[in-house]
């Protein structure tokens, strides 16, 4: 059983279009993240959810938008994809710090 | 100043011998710290974490830990080309704050 699932692995789609991608954790735990990993595989924080509340919110557009229908899922909705949105983005999820991550959802822009 | 910063590498070491990884952070107030290896196409994933000054040992690898100097480090004994890899430092302020990564390191080993 795969701890940290998100769907799809990969998205290839074109400028301007809006895109999701949907995260679920089988671990019990009350945080989940999502990261953003670019081209120079820097790993940047974008939102944390806690039992379903937003915790953090890092200086990400407001063309991303999360949501945590209960603390078990935390999907990504992203409108009117930029050239720059293009990245590897990770789900993780924790409960000490500690972050299991998901396989990642590989996103291209074109 | 990057809040969490790594020598990109790569890191070439041989067969068996020892990788050292260093790791700096800016926030003196930082009390977790965690290491990910990430793999080329795949998700990081935990190898260690360390919460106090000192020493902590898992099989080959140990981590480092001086808040003084505001450094972390990993070693990895006896290197095997299947550590090859990029290792991740990752910084947290406190329980339930997020994890700030570094850069990461690259690491070859050759046989």
């Amino acid at each position: 059983d795969t701890a940290v699932s998100q769907t799809p692995k990969y998205l290839v789609t074109q400028m301007g279009n809006d895109k999701s991608i949907k995260c679920e954790q089988n671990l019990g735990h009350d945080t989940m993240y999502w990261y953003k990993q670019d081209s120079k595989k820097f790993l940047k924080i974008m939102f944390s959810y806690n039992n379903k509340e937003l915790i953090i919110n890092e200086t990400v557009p407001n063309r991303f938008s999360p949501k945590s229908p209960d603390k078990a899922h935390l999907n990504l909705h992203i409108n009117s994809l930029e050239l720059g949105d293009s990245a590897v983005y990770f789900c993780a999820s924790s409960r000490t710090g500690e972050l299991f991550f998901g396989e990642g959802s590989r996103l291209t822009v074109l | 100043q990057k809040e969490v910063e790594q020598n990109s590498g790569p890191l070439s070491v041989p067969e068996g011998a020892i990788a050292s990884l260093n790791c700096t952070y800016s926030d003196r107030g930082s009390q977790s710290f965690f290491w990910y290896r990430q793999y080329s196409g795949k998700s990081p994933e935990l190898i260690m974490s360390i919460y106090s000054n000192g020493d902590k040992e898992d099989g080959r690898f140990t981590a480092q830990l001086n808040k003084a100097s505001q450094y972390v480090s990993l070693l990895i004994r006896d290197s095997q080309p299947s550590d090859s890899a990029t290792y991740l430092c990752a910084v947290q302020k406190a329980a339930g704050n997020k994890l700030t990564f570094g850069g990461g390191t690259r690491v070859l080993v050759k046989p």
